[in-house]
């Protein structure tokens, strides 16, 4: 079983959705959670990080942690052909253990067409 | 302006013929590493390194190898490479180990016949 699951879509939405992207993951050290975008051809970039239960929004983003079912999703609201990417969660212990290393889901391709 | 910058961003080489993809960051970050990305398995982290001469193995460091000299430069060596190594390869850094804000170079794609 991978430590972290992600559905790797593809998902196609209409412009103006509300998209919402989900990981799973079994190993309970992990403390610090964040999303990266990934536009084609070029490399991940961080989106947002939590490194709590609840939510935190940033303009149409918003990240959902929730520890106690090691489920986090991402929320993208009145979503843009511009937020057509591949979205990475990523996790990792707190520091000092595992000497920093993400451990990042597989990515779930999203397009959103006008 | 700050970033990771990987050379080359494309390649194309021959099983067996030893390669060097290079990474150098201009942000003083004491943390990179090298990941490789494959459809279906997402990144997989194959050497980190903390700082100057401190290099250590990731999940998937079998055929390749690194080095540490100076604190912007992180080189990824293939000294045979085989097929399963062609993959899109990233070099990332971040200020510290354990820091969450990785950067990431915009990748190279290796490509072993």
């Amino acid at each position: 079983q991978k430590e972290v699951e992600q559905d790797p879509g593809p998902l196609s939405v209409p412009e103006g959705a509300i998209v919402s992207l989900n990981c799973t993951y079994s190993n309970s050290a992990f403390q610090y959670f964040m999303w990266y975008r990934q536009y084609s051809r070029k490399g991940p970039e961080l989106l947002m990080y939590t490194y709590s239960s609840g939510n935190k929004e940033d303009g149409r983003f918003t990240a959902q942690v929730d520890k106690s079912s090691k489920y986090i999703s991402l929320f993208i609201r009145d979503s843009q052909p511009s937020d057509s990417a591949t979205y990475l969660c990523a996790m990792t212990p707190p520091p000092g253990t595992s000497y920093g290393k993400l451990t990042f889901g597989q990515g779930t391709i999203l397009t959103v067409h006008p | 302006e700050a970033q990771v910058t990987q050379n080359p961003r494309y390649l194309i080489t021959v099983t067996g013929k030893k390669l060097t993809v290079t990474c150098s960051q201009n942000m003083n970050h004491e943390y990179m590493s090298w990941y490789r990305q494959d459809p279906g398995l997402g990144l997989r982290q194959i050497y980190y390194s903390m700082n100057v001469e401190v290099t250590d193995k990731g999940d998937v460091p079998e055929g390749y190898k690194v080095s540490r000299k100076e604190k912007r430069n992180f080189p990824l060596i293939l000294e045979s490479p085989s097929p399963n190594q062609t993959s899109l390869y990233f070099c990332a850094s971040s200020i510290r180990q354990g820091h969450y804000g990785y950067t990431f170079g915009s990748g190279t794609r290796l490509t072993v016949v």
